[in-house]
């Protein structure tokens, strides 16, 4: 598709439970941003990627959180033992160049912990 | 410390009203990007606007108009003649300027909830 494409868009995960939450930016776009959205909230930034790079890794919460672009497209977070306060939308966005941020949304994963 | 602060939690106009979203932002950085985007009922976040911190003069595209203002640290969004498909949750964010323009990491508000009514 033209967009940025997130899989799964529901996932419910039981507490202590792996999960791992897929993106696939635009073709050819250099940077790659993953933000967490809980409910009634603004998007707060987890990590960038340019090109296969992880440049800032400053916004994941804990240890338990993890991510990967290892050939430069498609990218991937992973939270090992799931605990409720990660029960969110986990949004991905791309960018055709970067350090502009002008960035492209994908739809979201929202992510249950019960 | 960056923040974002949008006071308006939610508004609700009928049809064709204009309508104002607040925005008020903090940094100690001299150079950074103020944006708007709008989060329709899919979720997937349309960016508006970006402008930078050295451009003060106000933009205008169709119904949308935007006006910057560093002495009091705003950057507020109007739409004029307000319709239906607004309806959307609205967010305003800052990044601060690297040397290479800006680091693409957004801070956002918490967002304001227009509600556009026939």
């Amino acid at each position: 598709g033209a967009g940025v494409s997130q899989s799964p868009r529901y996932k419910v995960a039981k507490r202590g439970q792996d999960v791992a939450l897929r993106c696939d930016p635009i073709s050819g776009h250099v940077s790659l941003f993953w933000y967490q959205q809980a409910l009634g909230q603004g998007p707060e930034f987890l990590t960038y990627f340019q090109n296969e790079a992880q440049l800032d890794k400053s916004g994941l919460p804990s240890d338990r959180f993890f991510a990967e672009r290892p050939e430069g497209s498609v990218s991937t977070l992973k939270i090992q033992r799931t605990q409720q306060e990660d029960s969110a939308v986990y949004l991905c966005a791309s960018s055709p160049r970067a350090n502009t941020g002008e960035l492209f949304f994908g739809e979201g994963s929202r992510l249950t912990v019960l | 410390a960056q923040k974002v602060t949008q006071a308006q939690t939610e508004i609700s106009v009928v049809e064709k009203e204009d309508v104002t979203l607040d925005c008020v932002y903090e940094t100690r950085d001299t150079t950074y990007y103020l944006f708007w985007y709008k989060q329709p009922p899919s979720g997937e976040l349309v960016f508006l606007i970006r402008r930078n911190s050295f451009d003060e003069q106000n933009e205008i595209s169709g119904r949308y108009s935007w006006n910057f203002q560093k002495s009091t640290s705003s950057f507020n969004f109007t739409i004029t003649a307000s319709q239906v498909v607004d309806s959307a949750v609205y967010f305003c964010a800052l990044s601060e300027a690297s040397g290479s323009g800006n680091t693409g990491k957004l801070i956002f508000g918490q967002g304001t909830t227009l509600q556009v009514k026939p």
